[in-house]
């Protein structure tokens, strides 16, 4: 099984309606991250959470909102969508170790917005 | 200036041939850097971590950091068909600072 999840893997929906993308692990760590990528702009960073207390915005945070419900679990909401907001979105994990703070992403969920 | 500029490519170059990824940087603060590989339709994987200068070698893929010239490199040699992804150079000030990811480049190997 893999080891960071993220369900739905594709999902449609229109302007204006609220969408929550959802996140699990298995790795037991405490560092997770939101990102989306765009053809052209790269990985942008939405929000991150060092802790199930610790709730932090990235570089392109306005629309969105996290929730950080466990350890293992972290959900990423649009609370009314809009057409710009159409990306591959990516949860990623982390845990700092020997100096090295390897991320782990998982496989993505591709959102459209019309 | 972005803080992190990376060629999108696409680079296509024949089966066993060294292939040069690059990455330019303006933020002296960096220390980490590393390379990311992108297969189509998956999440990004980590490839190569160095801490600071100098180079790191890990079977066919060679990461070289130059903090004086802001610039990191990543050598694949004999190059493969299976080596066909989007290769992203990301760096951080430490362990605890959000990584800044570059655009990446799309790499073809031609059989």
């Amino acid at each position: 099984d893999a080891d960071v999840t993220q369900t739905p893997r594709n999902r449609i929906t229109k302007t204006g309606k609220r969408i929550m993308l959802e996140c699990s692990q298995t790795k037991g760590h405490d560092r997770m991250y939101w990102y989306r990528q765009d053809p052209g702009l790269g990985l942008r960073l939405i929000y991150y959470s060092f802790d199930v207390k610790d709730i932090n915005k990235g570089e392109i945070s306005d629309g969105y909102s996290v929730s950080r419900q466990a350890q293992a679990k972290f959900s990423l909401s649009l609370e009314s969508a809009i057409p710009n907001q159409t990306a591959l979105y990516f949860c990623a994990t982390s845990e700092p170790n020997r100096g090295q703070d390897t991320q782990y992403f998982g496989p993505g969920t591709r959102l459209t917005v019309l | 200036q972005k803080e992190v500029e990376q060629d999108p490519g696409p680079l296509s170059v024949p089966e066993g041939a060294i292939v040069s990824l690059n990455c330019t940087y303006s933020n002296s603060a960096f220390q980490y850097f590393m390379w990311y590989r992108q297969y189509s339709r998956k999440g990004p994987e980590l490839l190569m971590y160095t801490y600071s200068s100098g180079n790191k070698e890990d079977g066919r893929f060679t990461a070289q950091v130059d903090k004086s010239s802001k610039y990191i490199s990543l050598f694949i040699r004999d190059s493969q068909p299976s080596d066909s992804a989007t290769y992203l150079c990301a760096m951080a000030r430490n362990r605890d600072d959000k990584i800044i990811f570059g655009k990446g480049t799309r790499l073809h190997i031609l059989p």
